[in-house]
């Protein structure tokens, strides 16, 4: 119940394409979903995040997409760029709890 | 205003050796969170202070494990009698009051046990 899926473990795609990175979850009581980026040797950096009250977010090229029913959430990254190649974290949390529950991330890599 | 910074980076340990990871948070946030990242995994959460407090240490083993954050200088996670099996990326986070949802992560501590 309180794992969050993630998929694909790794995705490789052309510049300018649009990566999907999807992710489900279990927790109703989850209500918030924010997405981390990972650089080799660094630690994760907050990029995004949603909560349920609304389908969808964007903040510049990212996008989270959110399906309350299906109990799933997914980020699309538009016109990537090599510079985005790093893992992606998703991860979940409610309020009154104190934990972030990660999924197991995926490695994406932009072909220049 | 610096980030959450943590030290050693990397620290090398024989096998039964005591470990010390250190985490300052960002000034002016009171709640710490340390997770591990076992390679090519994500992070898995281990425990969560206030200034002097324990709130949740779930995540974190019954033994040779403990997390202190004390009302002055940094949170510090110990690894007794350390093992192979303990060797990860330890990562601190931080937050501020109020906003406990978001959180800054250091750079992380990555312990090698021989």
């Amino acid at each position: 119940q309180q794992q969050v899926k993630q998929s694909p473990q790794s995705l490789i795609v052309q510049k300018g394409g649009i990566p999907i990175i999807n992710c489900a979850y279990e927790n109703t009581a989850f209500d918030y979903f924010p997405w981390y980026q990972q650089f080799p040797g660094k630690g994760p950096a907050l990029l995004i995040a949603i909560r349920p009250d609304v389908s969808e977010k964007k903040e510049g090229r990212f996008t989270i997409s959110f399906n309350k029913s299906a109990k799933q959430f997914s980020l699309h990254i538009m016109d990537s760029q090599p510079g985005d190649s790093a893992t992606y974290f998703c991860a979940a949390s409610y309020t009154g709890g104190f934990k972030t529950i990660f999924g197991a991330g995926t490695r994406l890599f932009v072909k220049a | 205003n610096a980030g959450v910074m943590q030290n050693p980076r990397h620290l090398v340990r024989r096998r039964g050796q005591e470990a010390r990871l250190r985490c300052s948070p960002m000034k002016g946030h009171s709640h710490v969170y340390w997770y591990r990242q076992l390679p090519e995994e994500g992070l898995k959460f281990m425990v969560y202070l206030q200034k002097e407090n324990i709130i949740d240490e779930s995540g974190m083993p019954k033994e040779r494990f403990s997390a202190e954050f004390p009302k002055e200088g940094p949170s510090i996670l110990r690894i007794q009698q350390v093992v192979r099996g303990d060797s990860a990326a330890y990562f601190c986070a931080s937050s501020p009051e109020g906003l406990i949802d978001t959180q800054y992560f250091g750079p992380g501590t990555r312990l090698t046990v021989l």
